[in-house]
């Protein structure tokens, strides 16, 4: 067990709807990344929130967005969504802002599958 | 822009046997390297890194990895494979503020 946590496991949806993925980190860290998973792609980094604000983005699509909140929990929204959005969605977190420094740690991720 | 490649998307070995899996990297600053393992359904748990400290790294479950800068490689390593073992494997590096993955490694174990 990593110690973060992810909202909802699974969630299947309709072509054209938007869902909200949840995470929490573990305890003390500050940071929080979202990644995608996907079999055409791999891995993919998203996003990067640090304390709050916005750290470093990655191949994230507009209909995509997301926030951290004061408690440093993560939300990553998910609009318009395509067939194609269909993936496993991972967040990760680390104690500080530099991922060479301190390795992320994993969730166990959100599968979506659009219909 | 930092990246690595896993050549290769699968590798069956016996119980047993040596576990090698291959990881290049192309950086053009010494760079943080990582290794983490997916078991099915769950998440990637990181498995050892090199941070430039020692150049043979010690990781969870008996695996190990040696960071050699002349071939650009970080090859993952275990003596003796375990039916446990089978998973996918992904080679990381650190790019700014983010992990870069290779594609992945499916690793079969054959009793």
């Amino acid at each position: 067990d990593s110690g973060v946590t992810q909202t909802p496991k699974h969630l299947i949806t309709a072509t054209g709807q938007r869902v909200t993925l949840r995470c929490s980190p573990r305890s003390g860290d500050l940071s929080v990344y979202w990644y995608q998973q996907s079999l055409d792609q791999g891995l993919q980094f998203l996003i990067q929130y640090y304390n709050g604000e916005e750290r470093a983005k990655g191949n994230i699509l507009e209909r995509f967005s997301a926030q951290q909140f004061p408690d440093l929990h993560s939300e990553l929204n998910l609009s318009s969504l395509e067939l194609g959005d269909s993936a496993l969605y991972f967040c990760a977190s680390s104690s500080t802002g530099t991922s060479g420094v301190n390795e992320q740690f994993f969730g166990p991720g959100t599968r979506l599958t659009v219909l | 822009a930092q990246s690595v490649t896993q050549l290769g998307s699968h590798v069956s070995v016996s119980e047993g046997a040596l576990v090698l899996l291959r990881c290049n990297y192309s950086s053009s600053v010494p760079p943080y390297l990582f290794w983490y393992v997916q078991y099915p359904n769950q998440g990637l748990q990181l498995l050892l890194k090199y941070t430039s400290a020692a150049t043979l790294v010690k990781g969870i479950n008996g695996f190990e990895a040696e960071f050699k800068k002349s071939e650009t490689s970080f090859h993952l390593t275990k003596p003796s494979a375990h039916m446990s073992d089978a998973a996918e494997y992904f080679c990381a590096v650190s790019q700014s503020e983010k992990l870069v993955f290779g594609k992945g490694m499916k690793l079969t174990v054959n009793p």
